[in-house]
């Protein structure tokens, strides 16, 4: 299976602190992207890495990519309590997403 | 654009009864996901359709479970006989083939209890 698993399920923080979560696949992919989760409500797109890059930034987020150890991160910089989410990284297979089980991050005022 | 639209957004049922989940992807996309989502078993994909025809079934978990989308703009995802084991949030999402970073645009869900 081409499964992401995020590392670690679940993340406290304070408002203003970094969080990184990580991801760990287990085979060749094409990209990886990265969805936010907010409570009872559907998946949202932030950010895409192909297998060719190694880092990209969009706002506060950080994605780092290594395919040699088939592992992602993602960093939010300066958190606020609207980050307070699911996160979860996806591997891309042909045409198809492979969703990991997913970070549940709670950033406290 | 008012995005990916799944009706109904809860629906409780008792077991035994057949259940219609319905799935209106973004104009223009062509290709159509539906996934399933518990705590168990995180977020599964059952089924996928390019241009209406399906391409992979192979998560449908049993029988029970069909899929359709007659035309480009409407699909349904149907349990029958519906079971306690089903109540999940179901979720449809679509891509635009061309797009080649498949970034996948979701529906709210829906919340299936089945009594």
């Amino acid at each position: 299976s081409q499964q992401g698993e995020e590392d670690p399920q679940a993340l406290s923080i304070q408002e203003g602190e970094n969080a990184t979560m990580n991801c760990s696949y287990k085979t060749s992919i094409n990209n990886l992207q990265w969805y936010r989760q907010n409570s009872g409500r559907g998946l949202v797109h932030l950010i895409l890495i192909r297998s060719n890059e190694r880092e990209k930034h969009s706002g506060r987020l950080r994605v780092t990519l290594d395919t040699s150890k088939k592992s992602s991160s993602l960093l939010i910089t300066a958190s606020r309590a609207a980050d307070t989410a699911s996160y979860f990284c996806a591997v891309t297979g042909f045409q198809k997403l492979v969703f990991g089980t997913g970070t549940r991050l709670l950033v406290s005022p | 654009d008012a995005g990916v639209i799944q009706s109904p957004r809860h629906e409780v049922t008792e077991m035994g009864q057949e259940v219609t989940l319905r799935c209106k992807p973004i104009s223009g996309h062509n290709s159509l996901f539906w996934y399933r989502q518990t705590m168990m078993r995180g977020l599964e994909l059952l089924i996928y359709f390019n241009n209406n025809v399906p391409i992979d079934d192979s998560g449908m978990p049993e029988d029970r479970f069909s899929a359709k989308m007659p035309n480009a703009s409407f699909s349904t995802l149907k349990i029958q006989p519906s079971e306690p084991r089903d109540s999940a949030v179901y979720f449809c999402a679509s891509v635009s083939l061309g797009n080649s970073y498949n970034e996948q645009f979701f529906g709210p869900g829906t919340r299936l209890t089945v009594l």
